[in-house]
């Protein structure tokens, strides 16, 4: 079954702003991963966060996790029209299937 | 030079016909996995090979055939297309040298196939 949902599903900022994603997952976790997709292409690696980690930055991206309410978010700060995407979460659960687990995905769009 | 590379690009095809796809990556990992990506975007893997052995396969019709020559190709056969085959699907590779996986995997650009 699917592990991971995101919240919301498709969102239009200005270029400048803040986007904020989230994803839910059902299951226990080894580690959470967010996924960049471009139109018509294959998926980028963009962060993982380990499931005994609470928050982490990479660049303009700040990941936090709660394994409480198994949920994570994804910030991009300061958008850019090249950030206009589809960004997936993807958890690596931690019976260590060897399966990630992907969200359906947010499609970003940044208006210049 | 591109890591992991997938053809072909596009592929359109009449319903009950056989096809392939065909990865490769360079990147020198030892896992390779196959996912398909429907029209809602919904990610599912389906098969994943390490050192050619299969260690993943999903509840897939057994019209799907992966095949991994050497690690650094999987392969994927397809038998009697059908309409509700039609999606773009991916192949990736990750590291898993050592019983430690690297968590991370590299996406070819996908092959987007139709059936008509």
């Amino acid at each position: 079954s699917q592990q991971g949902e995101e919240d919301p599903q498709a969102l239009s900022i200005q270029e400048g702003e803040n986007a904020t994603m989230n994803c839910s997952y059902k299951t226990s976790i080894n580690n959470l991963q967010w996924y960049r997709q471009n139109s018509g292409r294959g998926l980028v690696h963009l962060i993982l966060i380990r499931s005994n980690e609470r928050e982490k930055h990479s660049g303009r991206l700040r990941v936090t996790l709660d394994t409480s309410k198994k949920s994570s978010s994804l910030l991009i700060t300061a958008s850019r029209a090249a950030d206009t995407a589809s960004y997936f979460c993807a958890a690596w659960g931690s019976s260590n299937t060897g399966k990630l687990i992907f969200g359906q995905g947010t499609t970003l769009q940044v208006k210049p | 030079d591109t890591a992991v590379s997938q053809t072909p690009k596009y592929l359109v095809t009449q319903m009950g016909n056989d096809k392939s796809i065909k990865c490769e990556q360079n990147l020198g990992h030892d896992t390779m996995y196959w996912y398909k990506q429907d029209s809602k975007k919904f990610l599912k893997i389906m098969f994943s090979y390490n050192n050619k052995e299969l260690i993943i396969n999903e509840t897939v019709p057994n019209r799907f055939s992966p095949k991994s020559p050497d690690k650094a190709h999987l392969n994927l056969h397809i038998n009697s297309l059908e309409l509700g085959d039609s999606a773009v699907y991916f192949c990736a590779s990750s590291s898993r040298g050592g019983g430690r996986h690297s968590y991370e995997q590299y996406f070819g650009p996908g092959t987007r196939l139709t059936v008509t």
